[in-house]
């Protein structure tokens, strides 16, 4: 059955470090989305990408960058962690860009 | 641009009993989509029903309805029959219809729903 993963499931990392997390679709979808969860927030979306060498920013993107070198993957890299950026963070991916997404199971990142 | 806003941070029904949680929505744009999604202790993110802005009937999935009443800007998501697994987080999200990000989906803080026996 096609899925779409995420890894590490929990990370503790250290402020000033550089983090990547990883998000790998079966689906073959072109659209894929990172998003962030706290607390009174819901999801806030980070970065999206339409296709392959296609990125965009999205509501709550500094800090953070991806790259689409295929339609399986989007990794998310924080280039220097911070301790505002600890949250559990989730990848989604749809058909369409206007078709329902579908979530990862998520990424727990606690920056000390 | 666009808002979601949910009013009951949490809710209690009984089992068996249907349930009613609020979504209202704000947006300048003629074609938009809703969608709801249940979030489970256990973390992850499930998909549950779609209402698009130009569709004649409510949307309906098994015990899911959607009740879109388009002049009020609400998309309240009814619950029939309550289970026990039905207790979760619940949340509602919009997305546009015009390029940028406006076509991306803005979710609302979410109502915690807990079933009772």
């Amino acid at each position: 059955d096609a899925e779409i993963t995420q890894s590490p499931r929990h990370k503790i990392t250290e402020t000033g470090r550089q983090v990547t997390l990883a998000c790998h679709q079966t689906w073959n979808h072109n659209n894929m989305f990172w998003y962030r969860q706290d607390l009174g927030h819901g999801l806030r979306l980070i970065h999206y990408s339409y296709g392959v060498q296609d990125t965009n920013k999205g509501e709550v993107s500094d800090g953070y960058s991806v790259s689409r070198s295929n339609t399986e993957d989007l990794p998310l890299t924080l280039e220097s962690a911070a301790s505002s950026q600890t949250s559990v963070y989730f990848c989604a991916s749809s058909e369409r860009w206007n078709n329902e997404q579908f979530f990862g199971p998520g990424t727990r990142l606690t920056v000390l | 641009a666009q808002k979601i806003t949910q009013t009951q941070p949490g809710m209690f029904v009984q089992e068996k009993e249907a349930v009613t949680l609020d979504c209202t929505y704000d947006t300048s744009d003629p074609s938009y989509g809703l969608f709801w999604y249940k979030q489970p202790s256990s973390g992850e993110m499930i998909f549950l029903i779609y209402q698009g802005s130009y569709d004649q009937q409510n949307a309906t999935e098994g015990r899911y309805s959607l009740n879109f009443q388009k002049a009020r800007k609400s998309a309240n998501l009814v619950i029939s029959a309550s289970q026990l697994g039905d207790s979760a987080m619940y949340f509602c999200a919009m997305r546009g219809g015009l390029s940028g990000s406006a076509r991306q989906l803005t979710f609302g803080s979410g109502t915690q729903l807990t079933v009772l026996p």
